[in-house]
């Protein structure tokens, strides 16, 4: 089983700044890898696949690169919606698909 | 495209939940479905997935012996049963859309079902 971890676990950001989060896999999983945002009462909410690829009406300033085991995930200028907890998840070795324990993006 | 699941459980120890999961909008077999659960220590847990095409299913060995997924293709809705009920079973269940094929991102989420095992 593919372990996926993600640092920090808390990233605390100022409006307006760049927030950047990491996902590493503990084995490579190409670019199978997606990014989901969930916030408080909410289902988890597809941001990027393929781990460059935004989800439909997921705006610009989500950003996703890496391959292999190290991904990055880049929130360009933070809006006040951005305030929330990401994971990652791989695909490529599966079953089981297996998520990140979340990163939790806080107001500075 | 919606997906709406069934309403809040409460269950005894050593019962089983079916949660089912009602898709809307798009056609139902040009995609897979699966479970996943979540829980504030193991965070989120994949459980399985249900391909309608061609009726397969895939569960994580560590809930094969408990978790059965099931479908109503007549009526687009997918079941998960899960048997044997623990106290750390209590969390809540999503089901979630994922592409035919070997890509397996999920997209979109149901809105989750509570399900609560107390004696």
């Amino acid at each position: 089983e593919i372990v996926m971890t993600q640092s920090p676990g808390t990233l605390s950001v100022s409006p307006g700044e760049r927030a950047t989060l990491s996902c590493r896999a503990s084995r490579g999983v190409s670019s199978d890898l997606a990014w989901y945002q969930q916030k408080p009462g909410q289902a988890p909410r597809l941001l990027i696949y393929g781990a460059s690829t935004r989800a439909t009406g997921i705006p610009p300033r989500f950003s996703g690169t890496g391959s292999g085991t190290e991904f990055t995930l880049t929130i360009s200028s933070l809006q006040s919606e951005d305030f929330a907890v990401y994971f990652c998840q791989q695909y490529h070795n599966w079953p089981p698909l297996t998520f990140g324990p979340g990163t939790k993006v806080e107001i500075k | 495209v919606q997906l709406v699941q069934s309403g809040t459980e409460v269950k005894r120890p050593g019962s089983s939940v079916k949660v089912s999961c009602k898709a809307s909008g798009d056609i139902f077999d040009d995609y897979t479905y699966h479970w996943v659960r979540q829980t504030p220590g193991q965070g989120l847990e994949w459980l399985g997935r249900f391909i309608p095409i061609t009726d397969a299913t895939n569960y994580a060995q560590s809930l094969q012996d408990r978790v059965t997924i099931t479908a109503d293709k007549s009526s687009n809705t997918v079941y998960m049963q899960l048997n044997s009920l623990r106290f750390e079973d209590t969390t809540i269940y999503y089901c979630a859309r994922g592409p035919l094929g070997a890509d397996n991102w999920l997209d979109p989420w149901g809105p989750g079902t509570l399900v609560t095992v107390s004696s």
